[in-house]
């Protein structure tokens, strides 16, 4: 299976700040790697797929970037409502796997 | 729009059997694979399979090749996930999610075994 190591697992950053997440894959995902944001009991919601697409009705201020097997989530200016657990997900080979979570909070 | 609608909370006894519906609206239900997700209480995400619902075919992640089982009623566009001999370590949240992008999420099931 790919093993997909996330980082930070935690991170406190203020509003308005620029915020980067990153996966690492064990090998060449090509681009197919999501991200996804999942708020306290609620269900996880996609924020970019295939690396750097973004999903319709995500702000602007969510961006995805990288190929391969680096991939990164950035939060141009980051907002109170953004505070969520966040993770990525590979889907180029069986089975999926999920990175382990960043839990974000603000500062 | 798009709507995954899961069943309600469960609590159950080791041995025991259950069964998780997944309600589709908003899509053709046969135009998109379901997957399912388990996330067990202050853990990540594990990828648990997915079922063709054109064929009704399911494909198991190795750690849930026993005692799972995710099935179809296509006419009223609803998935399931049964899980057999419950164990405590089967204590978790259970999400369905829709197609091969994973786009669309269920609310999660959440499923305590306990004796």
């Amino acid at each position: 299976d790919i093993q997909m190591t996330q980082s930070p697992s935690f991170l406190s950053a203020s509003v308005e700040d620029r915020v980067s997440i990153n996966c690492k894959a064990s090998q060449n995902l090509n681009r197919y790697l999501n991200w996804y944001q999942q708020k306290l009991g609620e269900a996880p919601k996609l924020l970019i797929y295939n690396a750097n697409s973004l999903q319709t009705g995500i702000p602007s201020r969510f961006s995805g970037s990288g190929s391969g097997t680096d991939f990164t989530l950035t939060i141009s200016s980051l907002q109170p409502e953004d505070v969520a657990t966040y993770f990525c997900l590979q889907h180029n080979s069986w089975p999926n796997t999920f990175g382990t979570g960043t839990k974000l909070e603000l500062k | 729009q798009i709507q995954l609608v899961q069943s309600g909370p469960e609590l159950k006894k080791p041995g025991e059997s259950l069964k998780i519906s997944c309600k589709a609206s908003g899509y053709t239900f046969t135009d998109y694979a379901m997957q399912w997700v388990k996330q067990a209480p202050g853990k990540g995400l594990q990828y648990m399979g997915w079922i063709n619902t054109q064929i009704g075919k399911p494909t198991y992640a190795d750690d849930f090749k026993e005692r799972f089982v995710f099935s179809l009623e296509t006419s009223a566009t609803t998935a399931y996930l049964q899980i057999n001999n419950l164990k405590n370590e089967d204590t978790a949240t259970y999400f369905c999610a829709r197609g091969i992008i994973i786009d669309y999420w269920g609310q999660g099931v959440m499923v305590t075994v306990s004796s």
